[in-house]
């Protein structure tokens, strides 16, 4: 299966500020999608990046505090946007292939807003 | 939406016995259920899944059941191994479409 890489694999990052996540895939993938995984909880869908056009938001996240862009195939990233301490969290890119069920995770980015 | 429950949160059994963890599915159209494993700081692994034209499918020493009209599926570890000790999330999924994970369960296999 495809290989799929994030950056960066952790960060601090203050309050008021933003982190732009990258996520790779080796491959051409039809969906990729951007969770997020609080400690000891499960995965939160954040949204469904789209090529060539806007994100799909899954209810409570927006766009104006997580952008996306998606502009082919293979390459996706999430911006945290005006971060505040409860944006701590690990971030987790997906995705799934051309007729494919199957969903491969990236190893997922550790955030701490300080 | 989909909505997945699942239970229990917390297993532990003893090196040698079988596991069960359980969930449920609300969305009729939903037709394909896979499981991951979480090991701790690593990311979700995918260790089996099932589509809703069969009934049980194995691999080795796990196994996934499924039952369409309850809407309910299982994962089955059987002669578990300490490093089966890991959180394990269900999931749901209709037609390629985004997944609804269930809450977790932690297992823990004592030696």
């Amino acid at each position: 299966s495809a290989v799929i890489s994030q950056k960066p694999s952790r960060d601090i990052c203050q309050r008021g500020t933003s982190l732009t996540i990258q996520c790779q895939v080796d491959s051409q993938v039809t969906m990729m999608f951007w969770y997020r995984q609080q400690p000891g909880q499960s995965l939160t869908l954040i949204a469904t990046a789209n090529q060539g056009s806007e994100a799909t938001y899954e209810s409570g996240f927006v766009i104006d505090k997580f952008p996306i862009s998606r502009p082919n195939l293979t390459f996706s990233t999430l911006t945290v946007s005006n971060m505040s301490p409860e944006d701590s969290s690990i971030y987790l890119c997906s995705f799934t292939g051309t007729g494919a069920h199957e969903q491969y995770f990236g190893p997922g980015t550790r955030l701490t807003v300080t | 939406g989909e909505n997945v429950e699942q239970h229990p949160s917390t297993l532990s059994v003893q090196e040698g016995d079988s596991a069960v963890i359980k969930c449920t599915y609300s969305d009729s159209a939903s037709n394909y259920f896979p499981w991951y494993k979480q090991e701790l700081g690593k990311r979700p692994q995918l260790i089996i899944d099932i589509r809703s034209n069969v009934g049980e499918k194995k691999d080795q020493r796990i196994a996934v059941t499924l039952n369409k009209t309850a809407k309910h599926f299982s994962l089955h570890i059987t002669e578990t191994q300490p490093e089966d000790s890991a959180v394990y999330f269900c999931a749901a999924c209709a037609d390629f479409n985004k997944f609804y994970f269930g809450s977790g369960t932690k297992l823990n296999v004592k030696p």
